[in-house]
């Protein structure tokens, strides 16, 4: 099945710094979502975006189909923005299932 | 507003009490699953179901059940529930293949 890697595991930044957080997935995908998860546990869901770019305020996303690969962006942090970021992918191969990665877990300095 | 709901957000209960954690989504969407996420492991598809009386296994089915009777609801149940099946569970849904998928807020199951 479908594998999705995550990069870096773990990152500290100071605040006001910029990062960028990578998904790679070994197979075609129709979806790629990115959630952020809060301290209390919950997802909240970035993006829904299976290919090209958006952007929502200081975060933005960017979908590579072809290359199997997502980014997501995250300019002037602040330690709102700490806790662990997931992307999730659905395989073309019709499984109907979310694969997770691994997270990248975000510590945003004061 | 467009919303999945979970109910209860946190259980705290003793190995073999059968309980039943409820999901209901709004949106009228066919597919909705479950997932368990643990550490170390990440999240994992337990049970999901394509429409209304339709469901199948995921990667984690042991120890579950689910029914979905009508399109709005998937409720996970627990018959004997084990000190192994203490977990944040999400419920998901979403409409066709490739389409958003929406999560629930979590509930924090303990099992003593």
């Amino acid at each position: 099945g479908i594998q999705v890697e995550q990069s870096p595991p773990d990152l500290i930044l100071q605040e006001g710094a910029n990062s960028t957080l990578r998904c790679n997935f070994s197979d075609s995908v129709n979806n790629l979502q990115w959630f952020h998860q809060n301290p209390w546990g919950q997802l909240i869901n970035l993006f829904y975006i299976p290919s090209g770019t958006k952007q929502n305020g200081r975060l933005s996303a960017t979908t590579v189909a072809t290359e199997r690969y997502s980014l997501l962006y995250i300019s002037s942090s602040q330690t709102t923005d700490s806790g662990v970021y997931f992307c999730a992918a659905e395989s073309t191969s019709g499984t109907y299932k979310y694969i997770f990665g691994t997270g990248t877990r975000l510590k945003v300095l004061a | 507003e467009a919303q999945v709901t979970q109910n209860p957000r946190y259980l705290i209960t003793v190995t073999g009490k059968k309980l039943t954690v409820t999901c209901s989504q709004n949106m009228n969407h066919e597919y909705m699953s479950w997932y368990r996420q643990d550490p170390g492991l990440g999240l994992r598809q337990i049970y999901y179901s394509m429409n209304v009386e339709v469901t199948d296994k995921g990667d984690v089915p042991e120890g579950y059940k689910v029914s979905r009777k009508e399109k709005r609801n998937f409720p996970l149940i627990l018959e004997s529930p084990s000190p192994n099946q203490t977990s944040l569970y999400f419920c998901a849904s979403r409409g066709a293949v490739g389409s958003e998928a929406f999560f629930g807020q979590g509930t924090r199951l303990t099992v003593v």
